[in-house]
């Protein structure tokens, strides 16, 4: 099963909106990051926030982490359509091999 | 970009039929991983690799196997391919599995099989 389910699956708003996407994992991690994949395309890194963090800011996103309600939000600021994608959440264990486990995604829906 | 090529791109095959897939990525990355992506299912690891010649399995690893003799190269095998193994999959590379794990990744070969 999937360590990190995202909430909502899908998402709609009008451009200039905020968007808010919420993460749920289940065990212990390391860091947890978020991902975006434009259709058709690979996915490409956005922004990584460590278990001893609680908030991370990179350009228009803040990214939030709750280890204690095993949860994490990604904040999209002044949407633009540009910003017409899936996103993801990934979280790392603490084992030495890397290996990130995705949730299933929020398709975010920015109309001009 | 990242320096990672997958190949074949697109593929369509027959039940039964033998498939590989390849990963190369001229970054000298340690980490190589093979994700699957299904609608209503996210990415699943498959099988990743922490090194030449060194591999092991990820959530969804039956019916595949890998290999990776160079340090540039990940194969992906389906012996036998099954209607159930259409998917895109995407190759994946991390610089450092033992620190961040961020994750650089390829642009995907969508297969089916028939």
């Amino acid at each position: 099963s999937q360590q990190g389910e995202e909430d909502p699956q899908a998402l709609s708003i009008q451009e200039g909106e905020n968007a808010t996407m919420n993460c749920s994992y289940k065990t212990s991690i390391n860091n947890l990051q978020w991902y975006r994949q434009n259709s058709g395309r690979g996915l490409v890194h956005l922004i990584l926030i460590r278990s001893n963090e609680r908030e991370k800011h990179s350009g228009r996103l803040r990214v939030t982490l709750d280890t204690s309600k095993k949860s994490s939000s990604l904040l999209i600021t002044a949407s633009r359509a540009a910003d017409t994608a899936s996103y993801f959440c990934a979280t790392k264990g603490s084992s030495n091999t890397g290996k990130l486990i995705f949730g299933q995604g929020t398709t975010l829906q920015v109309k001009p | 970009d990242a320096g990672i090529t997958q190949s074949p791109r697109h593929k369509v095959t027959e039940t039964g039929t033998p498939v590989t897939l390849r990963c190369h990525q001229t970054e000298n990355h340690r980490y190589m991983y093979w994700y699957r992506q299904d609608p209503g299912h996210g990415l699943r690891l498959i099988h990743y690799s922490y090194g030449v010649k060194d591999t092991d399995k990820g959530e969804v690893s039956d019916g595949y196997s890998v290999s990776r003799s160079k340090t540039e190269d990940f194969l992906l095998t389906l012996e036998s391919a099954t209607s159930s193994q259409t998917s895109v999959y995407f190759c994946a590379i991390s610089e450092s599995g033992q620190t961040t794990g961020e994750l650089f990744f390829g642009e995907g070969s969508r297969l089916t099989v028939l």
